[in-house]
This record gives C-alpha cells, structure tokens and sequence, in this order.
C-alpha cells in the first residue's frame, strides 16, 4: 500500500507570496492533519480534515487554511507569506473514526518551505 | 506552558548500550499517548500507542511505559543501533483528538 505523499518536498518563496501545498492519504484514510514543524517550536497542530469537513482547528492566524476533496487529498494555503513561516510541513492520515486520535497516524515526507 | 515536558532534551550514548526517555504531561482528558521516531528529513514514524489502560507496550527494542495517574511516560531503548539516532517525540491527545507535541528528545547513538 502506498505511503501518504506529499508535493512539492521543496519550495522557496519571497515574502508576501502565497503557497499551496497538497497531500495524499493512504487509499481508504479519511482523516488528513497537517502540522509545522521549525527548530524552535517544534510539532505543531494546524488542523484536521475529515470527510471534507474541518474538524479540528491549531492556534494558527487565518493566514493558514486548507480544505479537502471528496477523494480525501487535501490542499494547505498560506497566504501573505511571512519569514516566520519557514518551515517543515507535514500532513498525517489516518481512517479517521470519531476523533482523529482514534486511529493510528501516518506521516508524509513532508514540504520544506523557506520564505527568503 | 506546554502541556507535553520530555527530558532529556538531547542525549549522547554508545552503540550496544541501552537508554530511557522521559515525558511528563498535564493533557487532560487523557485519550492516548504515542511516541514517535523521527529521522531528519523525515515525517514521524509511530512507535507505539498507549491508552490509559495500559502500562507497557513494545515495539522490537524500544518499549514504551505509561503512568496515568502521575501522568509519566517513559521509552526506553534497549542494545541501541546507530540506526537509533533520531529525534523520539512524546505526543498526548485529549478526548477531543486534539495532540499536543512535546519538544522531543534527539538521541545520538555513537560506534
């Protein structure tokens, strides 16, 4: 079965851009997280999507928002990018059940994004 | 404050030789706590999951142990591998499946 994948594994943008980054989950996963990941903070949680729903939603300002499609892949947008917002990305799906904690996790690869 | 402490933040050990990570957390309503490996440049791979009815769980030579009433968990590496070397990071979710992360723990396993 394949692994959660994600696209691209590397970007670079300038300040004030904006930034799509995909994710797909293993087939038949209906909950997608995603989560930053920098030096200093270290993990932490953006939001979860489930059914095409957001069901669970991080400490992050509405600069940041995702959705996802009824084939479960989903879409994180950043918008107004700023320095601070270098980072490791990474999605996690799981089958998703009542909570996404319910189920175990799986990690993709992750996007690193750098904002020069 | 973060609601996940693991300690110690880094550590340095020999080949063959075995160690044991802490993480201490005040998450409540507890629902699960896992403990994940992460390579660099890597996402998180699981290693374990435990819920508040059990106390110890293995996975090869890592096992993981957890004290729900003094919220303490701890993982222990035994006859580590230079394979080792990652960052091991303590993650408690609530009942309402929100995680939260502790710091991690960068392990560093030398010849």
């Amino acid at each position: 079965k394949a692994g959660v994948t994600q696209t691209p594994r590397y970007l670079i943008k300038t300040r004030g851009q904006q930034v799509t980054l995909s994710c797909s989950p293993i087939s038949g996963h209906r909950s997608v997280s995603w989560y930053q990941q920098t030096p200093g903070q270290g993990l932490q949680f953006l939001f979860e999507y489930f059914s095409e729903t957001q069901r669970n939603k991080g400490n992050f300002p509405g600069r940041f928002s995702g959705r996802q499609f009824s084939n479960s892949r989903s879409e994180m947008n950043v918008s107004t990018l700023e320095l601070g917002d270098s980072a490791l990305y990474l999605c996690a799906s799981s089958f998703g059940g009542p909570t996404a904690s319910s189920y175990e996790q799986y990690f993709g690869p992750g996007t690193r994004l750098t904002v020069t | 404050k973060n609601q996940v402490e693991q300690s110690p933040q880094s550590l340095i050990i020999l080949e063959g030789k075995n160690c044991t990570l802490q993480c201490n957390y005040t998450v409540s309503p507890f629902s699960n706590l896992r403990w994940y490996k992460q390579d660099t440049g890597r996402g998180p791979v699981s290693l374990t999951i435990m819920t508040f009815s059990e106390n110890t769980k293995s996975n090869g030579r890592y096992t993981a142990t957890l004290d729900a009433d003094t919220k303490q968990s701890s993982l222990h590496i035994t006859a580590s591998q230079l394979s080792d070397s990652a960052s091991y990071i303590c993650v408690v979710s609530d009942s309402w499946g929100k995680f939260q992360f502790g710091a991690g723990t960068q392990v560093v396993v030398t010849p």
